[in-house]
């Protein structure tokens, strides 16, 4: 079966630190997102990509916040430095999409702990 | 941008019952999706709605894309323990952001055997 693939699964780091998160989106896929999940939010987009062209990071926090699809097989969103206020579960999603239909398949995320 | 609205917030139910919530948007959608969310994992896509008044089933799950195009429900007959898990909906305007979602908050639910 083809899946999103997020690595780490788990990560725990020190408050400062880098921290890159990767996705592999499913082959043939045109639009990659990055989404990150907390209890108090719920899921928040924070960019999206289509045929690796960044459309949308507009619910990324700029100063801290990068992501980008250096490949069609390859996403990252790296966050230097990171704060405790950035743990939480990060998605990454991709579908095929067009102006009338698509469907968005997630990853199995990736739980990050910023102490 | 775009609101959605969905409910109840969490449910509470015995094994074999019914199961319904819905989402409200202020926006018109042209596609509506349902997802389900176990504890660790990533939503899973349960049914996609591309048409208003569109009513499409998988399995025990039913689903409805509103005529008005601002609303969807999900029913689920019969409930089973593992239908345990948080809900989702999510609607898509089309146009020049298609594929940009907008997510409900979620319903969070709990069946008892």
């Amino acid at each position: 079966d083809a899946r999103v693939t997020q690595t780490p699964r788990d990560k725990v780091t020190e408050m400062g630190q880098e921290v890159t998160m990767r996705c592999q989106p499913i082959l043939g896929h045109n639009t990659v997102f990055w989404y990150r999940q907390t209890m108090m939010q719920g899921l928040e987009l924070l960019a999206y990509f289509r045929n690796r062209a960044p459309l949308d990071d507009s619910g990324m926090p700029k100063d801290r916040f990068s992501a980008e699809m250096p490949d069609a097989t390859l996403a990252t969103l790296k966050i230097q430095p990171s704060e405790p206020r950035d743990s939480a579960v990060y998605f990454c999603a991709s579908g095929f999409f067009s102006s009338s239909a698509g469907e968005l398949f997630f990853g199995e995320g990736s739980r990050l702990t910023v102490l | 941008g775009q609101q959605l609205n969905q409910s109840p917030q969490s449910m509470f139910i015995q094994e074999g019952e019914d199961v319904s919530m819905n989402c409200t948007s202020s926006s018109i959608f042209n596609t509506w999706l349902w997802y389900k969310q176990d504890p660790g994992e990533g939503p899973v896509l349960l049914i996609a709605l591309y048409k208003a008044g569109e009513l499409t089933s998988n399995g025990r799950l039913t689903a409805q894309f509103g005529i008005t195009r601002k609303d969807s429900f999900l029913n689920i007959s019969a409930s089973i323990p593992s239908d345990v898990g948080i809900y989702f909906c999510a609607g898509q305007v089309g146009g020049t952001s298609y594929g940009k979602l907008t997510f409900g908050q979620g319903t969070i639910l709990t069946v008892h055997p």
